[in-house]
């Protein structure tokens, strides 16, 4: 049973481009959720996602990003334009129910913009 | 909301030695309380998690106790190893879609 798969493990991008990070969530789930981590930093819950539904959104900025998660295929986060604040550590998690316990993370998108 | 201190942010131990990582939250509403450990270059990993009915929780080298009057859980590993050696971070529920989490503690086993 495959773990949750994140591609690409590192992303290089220049300020304006767009980036898009994948998520598989391990096989039987269908609660996806996207973090961000910053250097010497705890991360940072963006978003909540089940199949074809986003959830919560709340911690996800309003302009330039966002998530899906489609009836086939990965789940995808977008970052339009992206800027140099954007450089992150980009985890995702999926986790067997709704109720955000018991959290399987990938080994996440090392995210860096020039 | 839900605002989640851990400390300290770096420990070193003996190999052998035991090691206490504290946290305190916020919200007495919170019930759950997840360990995950972090090793370089990979994600986080669940090692332990406890809930808000019980005390104190154990898995072999590894215990979570709680505090729920005084808002505060920590996580002990007895009889460390190097293999211990990684960043290990407490969280605390916000509201049923987000986990807080603490900002990490970076803790290396010397042989």
């Amino acid at each position: 049973n495959a773990g949750v798969m994140q591609n690409p493990r590192h992303l290089v991008r220049r300020r304006g481009q767009e980036a898009r990070l994948r998520c598989s969530p391990m096989k039987g789930h269908s609660h996806v959720y996207w973090y961000r981590q910053l250097p010497e930093e705890g991360l940072k819950f963006m978003v909540y996602l089940q199949k074809e539904n986003i959830i919560d959104e709340s911690g996800m900025p309003k302009e330039r990003f966002s998530a899906e998660f489609p009836k086939e295929g990965p789940s995808i986060l977008r970052i339009q334009q992206v800027v140099r604040g954007d450089s992150a550590a980009y985890f995702c998690a999926s986790s067997p129910t709704g109720i955000h316990e018991k959290l399987f993370f990938g080994s996440g998108t090392q995210l860096s913009v020039l | 909301g839900e605002n989640v201190e851990q400390h300290p942010s770096t420990l070193s131990v003996q190999e052998g030695d035991s090691a206490v990582i504290k946290c305190t939250y916020s919200d007495s509403a919170s019930n759950y309380f997840p360990w995950y450990k972090q090793e370089l270059g990979k994600g986080p990993q669940l090692i332990i998690d406890i809930r808000s009915n019980v005390g104190e929780k154990k898995d072999q080298r590894i215990a979570v106790t709680l505090n729920k009057t005084a808002k505060h859980f920590s996580l002990h590993i007895t009889e460390t190893q190097p293999e211990d050696s990684a960043v290990y971070f407490c969280a605390a529920p916000y509201n049923n879609n987000d986990m807080r989490f603490g900002a990490g503690t970076r803790l290396t086993v010397k042989p």
